[in-house]
């Protein structure tokens, strides 16, 4: 069965501090991995990764994905009380017959940063 | 999130009676999609549509039925609601197929009592 795994579950930290939020998957013909933050509404799309070794950055938030090991890591550096979030990863595959590529989220991680 | 609204926002009603949520935009995208959000499960795949009167079933399409007469409006119907169908419904649209064009509407809480 496709999945995708995200650890922790729930993480909470102090504003300055550094965290990693990982996810693992396991899905057949990998076509790309993304993350979004999700603030008590929608979903925001935050990275998409398609290459191993390859760093996204946007500020102060990192991605970069291990397709040999087969997972990801987001980090947030100088945590601010606004990362407060639920942070999904979600891998994008291809079934066999169908061009359309499905999504699968992970369960999320709850990230809660106190001042 | 202004191209995108979903109606109604929060809705409460019995086990066995028909629902049905509406995502309306307003960007004329062809991909419309419907998602369910629970707790341990992350967002899951209802059903989606490519085009106008063009559906096709997700993960989790049981229980669910999905119309799309025009290209604004993508409606999801739960034809006898169940207990196991309270959820958080989010809609979301997209220009082309690629995930990371996906943004989400505002989400539909649904309780079934």
């Amino acid at each position: 069965e496709d999945k995708v795994v995200q650890s922790p579950l729930s993480l909470v930290v102090h504003e300055g501090d550094t965290v990693t939020l990982n996810c693992s998957y396991e899905v057949t013909n990998f076509r790309s991995l993304l993350w979004y933050k999700q603030e008590k509404k929608a979903p925001t799309f935050l990275f998409m990764l398609t290459s191993s070794g390859i760093e996204k950055k946007s500020g102060r938030l990192s991605s970069i994905l291990d397709k040999k090991e087969l997972f990801s890591i987001l980090n947030i550096t100088a945590t601010q009380t606004g990362d407060s979030a639920v942070y999904l990863c979600a891998v994008r595959w291809n079934a066999g017959g169908t061009s359309y590529g499905k999504l699968t989220f992970g369960q999320g991680t709850i990230l809660t940063v106190h001042p | 999130d202004a191209g995108i609204t979903q109606s109604p926002r929060h809705k409460v009603t019995e086990t066995g009676t028909p629902v049905t949520l509406r995502c309306h935009q307003t960007e004329n995208h062809r991909y419309m999609y419907w998602y369910r959000q629970d707790p341990g499960h992350g967002l899951r795949l209802i059903h989606y549509s490519y085009g106008v009167k063009d559906t096709d079933k997700g993960e989790v399409s049981d229980g669910y039925s999905v119309s799309r007469s025009k290209t604004e409006d993508f409606l999801l119907t739960l034809e006898s609601a169940t207990s196991s169908q309270t959820s958080v419904y989010f809609c979301a649209i997209s220009e082309s197929q690629l995930p990371e064009t996906q943004y989400f509407g505002p989400g539909t809480r649904l309780l079934v009592l």
